[in-house]
């Protein structure tokens, strides 16, 4: 089964610190992985993704993902993280099934960053 | 470049009252999705257009949902009768589609409608 999941509903990090949001997917097959950000009353915006490649992806805002074949993961990651970058962040996986137009989302973590 | 559009952002109806939502979607991108998005957790497909052609509507309960791109641009999302049970937040989202679509397409997600039904 194709799946994706986020096994932490919440990240708690100071101002300044790493950051880590986790991800983990079950695909049959070649993954393309995404993951988006998600403030406030608002739209989901696109951090970044991985289709091939280096298994270090660079995105939006700082946030960089590295993908781990061998552990099927997808992790999330910034160097420094800021109080604006709360939000809730869902990681996403291309259901191949269908010719990779389905995207299955994770529940999503809410990351908290105190100043 | 202007994002995907939607409209309303919000709206509260009673139950068995009739709502629609309107997309936009990014100019030049063929593909629109419409997914459902419920309190604290990943959004869920209910429709994938092509153009105009409807291509995947294997989600969306047609008892009292239907959907429409007739010119392969805009698109509106029906809801007849309203249930209690459908509030929830409306996304739209839109890509490249076409030959560059696929699993490479980046999709694009609008503000969304928040739909309460008292």
């Amino acid at each position: 089964a194709q799946s994706v999941a986020q096994p932490e509903d919440q990240v708690k990090v100071a101002e300044g610190n790493p950051l880590t949001v986790k991800c983990t997917y079950s695909v049959s097959g070649n993954p393309y992985l995404f993951w988006y950000v998600q403030y406030p009353n608002r739209g989901l915006q696109f951090l970044l993704k991985y289709i091939t490649g280096d298994n270090l992806v660079k995105g939006s805002y700082g946030f960089e993902a590295e993908f781990n074949k061998s552990q099927t993961s997808f992790h999330l990651k910034k160097p420094s993280a800021l109080v604006s970058d709360s939000a809730l962040y869902f990681c996403a996986v291309r259901d191949m099934r269908n010719g990779g137009f389905k995207t299955i989302f994770g529940a999503g973590t809410r990351l908290f960053v105190k100043a | 470049e202007a994002g995907v559009v939607q409209s309303p952002r919000y709206k509260i109806i009673e139950k068995k009252q009739p709502v629609a939502f309107w997309c936009n979607p990014i100019s030049g991108h063929n593909t629109l999705y419409w997914y459902l998005q419920n309190l604290g957790q990943g959004p869920e497909l209910l429709i994938r257009y092509e153009n105009e052609e409807a291509v995947d509507d294997s989600q969306l309960p047609k008892d009292r949902f239907s959907a429409e791109r007739l010119k392969g641009v805009d698109s509106t999302l029906k809801i007849q009768p309203a249930e209690l049970g459908d509030s929830a937040v409306y996304l739209c989202a839109s890509s490249e589609g076409g030959a560059s679509g696929g699993a490479r397409d980046t999709q694009y997600f609008g503000p969304g409608t928040r739909l309460t039904v008292l």
